[in-house]
């Protein structure tokens, strides 16, 4: 089946640091989430993006969708503590309510705060 | 508090055993599915459902069973379990704002 690339696969940074990671795919998506796990619980969704080109900011965070549909990346700026987890990439072909539901899921990238 | 709830949190089982991994969501949502996580492969998708009395096979099916009698509930069952299927494996539910993930059941087979 189908994953999406993901890298890198793991980051050490120091806290502050801005953070870049970026999601490609062999097909189309319609629909672009970002989402965050912490240890011993479920993705929790960061960012959406529904538009081609569209660049969309959470707070520190910011994520865009590709021209192509193909690719996605993520950016954290000014690392805190909390921001410790696996990130992953995930890919719908339906937007919004509508269509196939069904995500395709990055293999994650492990974010680690060096002291 | 509203969400996805997923029962049991941990569970060993030997080769050959079955079970049933419960899911229940209080969100109204028609679709839910179930997922397995395991190192360095992100999630996959198993089963899933649109809705009440329809499931369908994700991209990991074999060695699973799913039912939907209620629109809350979608557990998940191994019928034989194997060692392949030591895994972490997530319930979620799909609303109006996306998706919801329940905490996850870590599962390992011996």
């Amino acid at each position: 089946g189908q994953q999406l690339n993901q890298s890198p696969q793991s980051m050490f940074i120091q806290e502050g640091e801005d953070v870049s990671m970026n999601c490609t795919s062999s097909s189309i998506f319609n629909t672009w989430l970002w989402y965050k796990q912490d240890p011993g619980e479920g993705p929790v969704l960061l960012i959406a993006l529904y538009k081609a080109g569209e660049l969309t900011s959470n707070g520190r965070l910011t994520a865009q969708f590709g021209i192509t549909r193909k690719d996605s990346f993520l950016n954290i700026s000014a690392s805190i503590p909390s921001d410790v987890g696996i990130y992953f990439c995930a890919g719908q072909l339906g937007i919004s309510n509508f269509g196939n539901e069904k995500l395709t899921f990055g293999t994650g990238t492990r974010l680690t705060i060096i002291p | 508090n509203a969400g996805v709830t997923q029962t049991p949190k941990f569970q060993v089982l030997k080769t050959g055993q079955s079970m049933t991994l419960q899911c229940a969501q209080d969100m109204n949502h028609e679709y839910m599915s179930w997922y397995r996580q395991d190192p360095g492969m992100g999630l996959r998708l198993i089963h899933y459902s649109v809705g009440a009395g329809i499931t369908d096979q994700g991209e990991v099916p074999n060695g699973y069973n799913v039912s939907r009698s209620t629109t809350e509930d979608f557990p998940l069952r191994l019928l034989s379990a194997a060692p392949s299927q030591t895994s972490v494996y997530f319930c979620a539910s799909y609303g109006n704002y996306g998706y919801t993930f329940g905490s996850g059941t870590r599962l390992t087979v011996v």
